[in-house]
């Protein structure tokens, strides 16, 4: 079955840029998306397929994907970014989520 | 504006059955493709089962067998029956909607707990 690997955790400090990747086989053939999601609450979309931003959702996130490993980069960073981060892509009618990355902001 | 609110969940014995539903609004269930996803306490996203447009239904190894998805049309729900639960089942369920063709979930639900336990 298909994985996708993500880091477990990146620190970055307030207006810097937070990077998390996701990595799979061939991942850039695929489509990529990501969520965040703060606790206690339900996942958000906050980037679709590889590099679009769903309506309300800031510039500051963005995203690619190529060869092996996609990337979500959220450029000046700011407290309310604090969130678990699931990258996840489709392969064949299975739904495959990354394991989350938590974005801590210190 | 799209919403889905689910229900069912509760604290069930293992062995036992459970059903949950999720009640949607300002879209057609029927018209969409429609998913539940699960997440275990202080773990990660976990996909559980998907149902299309058309009808055909996918889930995840974990489940399979166990796990049976619907919809209601008439009321507008997305429904999972949930037989032969496991402790490992615990988890917080999410009803979302799927973008068809492209695979990914616009829309969530806020979640109801399932609990596996003696």
């Amino acid at each position: 079955s298909y994985e996708l690997t993500q880091s477990p955790s990146v620190s970055v400090s307030p207006g810097q840029t937070a990077s998390i990747t996701c990595s799979g086989d061939k991942l850039g053939d695929k489509y990529v998306c990501w969520y965040q999601q703060k606790l206690g609450q339900s996942p958000i979309l906050v980037i679709y397929q590889d590099f679009k931003r769903p309506s309300g959702i800031p510039e500051r996130f963005s995203g690619s994907n190529s060869g092996n490993t996609a990337t979500l980069t959220i450029s000046g960073t700011q407290a309310m970014d604090e969130a678990d981060y699931y990258c996840q892509t489709w392969d064949s009618h299975t739904f495959v989520f990354g394991s989350g990355t938590r974005v801590t902001v210190v | 504006d799209v919403q889905l609110v689910e229900s069912g969940g509760g604290l069930v014995q293992p062995g036992g059955s459970l059903r949950l539903s999720c009640a949607a609004s300002g879209f057609n269930v029927s018209s969409n493709y429609m998913s539940w996803v699960r997440q275990a306490p202080g773990k990660g996203l976990e996909w559980v089962s998907v149902i299309y447009s058309g009808g055909s239904t996918y889930y995840a190894d974990s489940v399979k067998g166990r796990f049976t998805i619907s919809r209601d049309n008439s009321k507008n729900t997305l429904n999972v029956q949930m037989s032969s639960l496991r402790v490992d089942d615990t988890a917080v369920y999410y009803c979302a909607r799927v973008v068809g063709s492209w695979y990914y979930f616009d829309n969530w639900g806020q979640g109801t707990l399932v609990t596996v336990s003696t």
